[in-house]
């Protein structure tokens, strides 16, 4: 079975400092790894993902991540945040087809 | 391309009440899944299809029916509301071995039983 845990429940952050939401997960088999955003009131965007390849990823509105196998992590990465970056996040495992497995999610509130 | 649609936004029941959470997506994908989502709890899945006339259970399926009749549309049965049902329900699909292989999101129905 997949599992994934998110390691903060909540991250408040001052605009334009740096940010790492942090993920690890759990598998016997390889995996592709995700991370989704939720606004207030609205449904999941895809920010970005790794399938194979370059362990580094780059993805929407300034965002990366790293996977790495050995540690089993996934965090997401963003160098300098904006006001508009407060929201959810959502880290999730699938192996090919399978359904995603979510974390719980950490809140993401970037302070003036 | 409209992508993952979902019906009603909002939607109050009463205990014992039963209604359907419409899913409909025009990508022409062959899997689909229904996720709730509870506060501080993630997304968990109900129940998810890898095509029409296929179904099968997820991780809290208890409480809920589902059919898949054609690729289109994926509907979420309650047959009898309970308060533990109130969440925000989400459909999405998937292409698989498409080249993204990202799973799309309808914008949520969000249900309260009372």
């Amino acid at each position: 079975a997949q599992s994934v845990t998110q390691l903060d429940s909540q991250v408040p952050v001052f605009e334009e400092a740096p940010v790492e939401l942090r993920c690890n997960y759990s598998s016997s088999v390889s995996v592709y790894l995700f991370w989704y955003v939720q606004y207030p009131n609205q449904g999941l965007q895809l920010l970005l993902k790794y399938l194979s390849g370059s362990t580094l990823v780059k993805g929407i509105n300034g965002f990366e991540a790293e996977f790495n196998k050995s540690q089993t992590s996934f965090h997401l990465r963003k160098p300098s945040v904006h006001i508009s970056d407060t929201a959810e996040y959502f880290c999730a495992v699938s192996s090919g087809n399978t359904p995603l497995v979510f974390g719980k999610g950490t809140r993401l509130s970037v302070i003036a | 391309n409209a992508g993952v649609t979902q019906t009603p936004k909002f939607r109050i029941l009463k205990i014992g009440q039963s209604m359907t959470l419409q899913c409909t997506q025009d990508m022409n994908h062959n899997y689909m899944y229904w996720y709730r989502q509870d506060p501080g709890m993630g997304l968990k899945l109900i129940y998810y299809s890898v095509g029409a006339g296929i179904t099968d259970k997820g991780e809290v399926p208890n409480g809920y029916n589902v059919s898949r009749s054609t690729t289109e549309d994926f509907p979420l049965r309650l047959e009898l509301a309970a308060p533990s049902q109130t969440s925000v329900y989400f459909c999405a699909s998937l292409r698989p071995g498409g080249p993204r292989n990202e799973q799309f999101f309808g914008p949520g129905t969000r249900l309260t039983v009372l």
